[in-house]
């Protein structure tokens, strides 16, 4: 398997353009993560879906985030307008529900956003 | 709510040294708990994993013992090579509650000098 891919890899955009993220999971994984991470806040959860519903979005920032996942093998993160303090590396992950414990997710390899 | 405390970094050792990074948690459940390591410019790896009490999670060298009452679960290695230098971060994912997605600790770089 690929493992989770993630595009772009880097992506630099201009305060207030719009950004789309984009996220391939795991085949056969059924929930999909969308992490950030910063120097000054670390690892930060935004939300997670499973079986393309999200669960938990708590941790979107505001409302110029957004996340979708129409099917099982494909999920966004838009930002609407975008900040400079949006300037950070964003992590896609998946995993597969458990029958009993030990769910380890996995990660792509983060798009770094600059926005300036 | 979960949480995890990771010793503050950066951790600097020689070569051949023996590591031990400090990992303690907060569940409301009984929580499987991960290691996972980060280099440069990459995304988050597993590392290892122990998901009861007393189990041993071990890869490449590394060790963690799932240990509940001391909440713990630090990270050790016999002999560190120069490219073991990353950031490893601790995490759990309390699966009584129901939620799936994990809590990650802040980090600890470890820098290995030849």
């Amino acid at each position: 398997d690929a493992g989770v891919i993630q595009s772009p890899r880097h992506e630099v955009t201009e305060m207030g353009q719009e950004v789309t993220l984009r996220c391939k999971p795991i085949s056969g994984h059924n929930s999909l993560f969308w992490y950030r991470q910063t120097m000054m806040r670390g690892l930060e959860l935004l939300i997670y879906f499973n079986n393309n519903v999200p669960i938990d979005d708590s941790g979107m920032p505001e409302d110029r985030f957004s996340a979708k996942m129409p099917n099982a093998s494909f999920s966004t993160l838009k930002i609407q307008p975008s900040e400079p303090r949006d300037s950070a590396v964003y992590f896609c992950a998946s995993s597969l529900a458990p029958r009993g414990r030990g769910t380890e997710a996995f990660f792509g390899q983060g798009t770094r956003l600059t926005v300036v | 709510g979960d949480s995890v405390t990771q010793m503050e970094g950066p951790v600097t050792l020689s070569e051949e040294a023996f590591l031990t990074i400090n990992c303690t948690y907060t569940a409301t459940g009984y929580p499987s708990l991960f290691w996972y390591v980060q280099y440069p410019g990459e995304g988050l790896q597993l590392l290892l994993k122990a998901t009861k009490a007393d189990d041993k999670g071990s890869n490449k060298g590394f060790e963690a013992t799932y240990r509940k009452e001391t909440t713990s679960f630090h990270l050790e290695k016999g002999s560190v090579q120069v490219s073991d230098s990353a950031v490893y971060f601790c995490a759990l994912s309390a699966m009584d509650t129901g939620r799936r997605a994990l809590t990650f600790g802040s980090g600890t770089r470890l820098q290995v000098q030849p």
